[in-house]
């Protein structure tokens, strides 16, 4: 149980295009979504908190133009960079808190997408 | 402040060896929640345990064990008889009760050689 599925798993794009990366919760209902970013051989920094329904929490210095997250429905949120560039190559990496069951203490991760912007 | 420490950065063991990764956290809550993670190379991240702030028990689950002192902030995670799979990044985390948010770690890779 809880799992958590992230499309695509990894992305070459060009500089300039827009990249969407979706985040499921396949066996779970997950009002609350998170959106991180891992540079290699460092910790999560947390980018934003989506609640379904409502428009995202940003955390203080990353850009809400830049990074546009929706949380359409109770299984699925998506966070599309705009205009990419080589610096917002990254790990990306979602997670999924449940509403019940013992699910709505823990963040459920998805297995990442790696984004690489030339 | 909230805050989570891993001291070390990186842990080199021969299989079957116990290790001991350290975590040590800051908050001025009374009531929180404690992770650890695992993230081997696949980089997906690996829910292991949470304990919340009232239970100090300490928990086993198979090779893995964790030790929760509220006396000296730490929540230590030991793995018995290593093996080249534990092989990963672990992380610890914190998360306040009324937040959203988890509290990283930087994290302490751990190789297990054959």
């Amino acid at each position: 149980g809880a799992v958590v599925s992230q499309h695509p798993s990894w992305v070459i794009c060009k500089s300039g295009t827009s990249v969407k990366i979706e985040c499921r919760s396949l066996d779970f209902q997950a009002t609350t979504m998170f959106w991180y970013r891992q540079f290699p051989k460092q910790s999560l920094m947390l980018m934003a908190t989506s609640n379904e329904g409502s428009k995202a929490t940003y955390e203080q210095g990353v850009e809400k133009d830049k990074f546009l997250i929706n949380h359409a429905s109770l299984t699925l949120s998506t966070l599309t960079v705009t205009s990419a560039h080589p610096e917002d190559s990254s790990f990306y990496i979602c997670s999924a808190r449940g509403i019940a069951g013992g699910l709505e203490y823990t963040q459920y991760f998805g297995p990442g997408t790696r984004l690489t912007v030339l | 402040a909230q805050k989570v420490t891993q001291a070390q950065t990186e842990i080199s063991v021969v299989e079957k060896e116990d290790v001991t990764l350290d975590c040590v956290y800051e908050t001025r809550d009374t009531t929180y929640y404690l992770f650890w993670y695992k993230q081997p190379p696949s980089g997906e991240l690996v829910f292991l345990i949470r304990r919340n702030s009232f239970d100090e028990q300490n928990e086993i689950s198979g090779r893995y064990s964790w030790n929760f002192q509220k006396s000296t902030s730490s929540f230590n995670f030991t793995i018995t008889a290593s093996q080249v799979v534990d092989s990963a990044v672990y992380f610890c985390a914190l998360s306040p009760y009324n937040t959203d948010k988890l509290i990283f770690g930087t994290g302490t890779r751990l190789q297990v050689f054959p």
